[in-house]
């Protein structure tokens, strides 16, 4: 079966460098995707890689891709107040629009 | 671009009340359109997927009769709740896409309904 799961919670300090992690189980995906939601608010799309990708950087993110392992991490560098949200990740299996999400991570930054 | 809204972003009814809530793509034309509802500190689960023109399609679990969704055209699906009770109390999202021409889900803001 689908399952993409998260740890729930992630503390860091502001200007260290945050490390999201993720994990799947559909050996097939195509893309997969990480959102951002604020409080009160729906998501956010920050970014994604496709599955044939090891690595996508986009000025403060990095995604990194271990297939093998069918593991994913976002990256944030120089982690900054306003970073503080939950994140989620999710998949997409091929030959489908639906979206399977994560369990969201919740980021704390402390000033 | 690829801008989803949502209206009402917040309301409160009374239990046995229904209320209606409005997904519009603002600059797209969207031939699905998907509703999710997310319990506080949870992950947005699936309620149904509602192609234009056509009945929805439900997940499992999900009572048809209480959550109507119609999509009438390409830019707009509204969920309606009936008879809410308070444990139809959540935050409801949409997200829309036009799959002539993409497989990408783009997310309305939400709304967060609470029964009284």
């Amino acid at each position: 079966g689908e399952d993409v799961e998260q740890s729930l919670f992630l503390s860091v300090r502001e200007g260290d460098s945050s490390v999201i992690n993720c994990t799947y189980t559909d050996s097939s995906s195509t893309y997969l995707y990480w959102y951002k939601q604020e409080p009160g608010a729906g998501l956010q799309l920050l970014t994604y890689i496709f599955s044939n990708m090891d690595m996508k950087q986009d000025q403060r993110l990095t995604v990194l891709l271990n297939k093998k392992d069918k593991h994913l991490s976002l990256r944030i560098a120089d982690t900054q107040t306003g970073d503080s949200a939950i994140y989620f990740c999710a998949e997409r299996p091929p030959g489908t629009y639906k979206y399977i999400f994560g369990t969201g991570t919740r980021l704390k930054v402390l000033a | 671009g690829a801008v989803v809204s949502q209206h009402p972003s917040w309301v409160i009814c009374k239990s046995g009340t229904s209320v209606k809530i409005e997904c519009r793509s603002l600059d797209f034309q969207a031939t699905t359109m998907f509703w999710y509802r997310q319990f506080p500190k949870q992950s947005l689960m699936l309620m149904a997927t509602s192609n234009e023109g056509s009945k929805a399609t439900y997940e499992q679990g999900v009572e048809k009769d209480k959550f109507l969704i119609n999509h009438a055209s390409l830019t707009l699906s509204t969920l309606t709740v009936t008879s809410a009770h308070p444990e139809d109390s959540s935050f409801y999202i949409c997200s829309a896409t036009d799959t002539r021409s993409s497989y990408e889900q783009y997310f309305g803001p939400g709304t967060r309904l609470t029964v009284t």
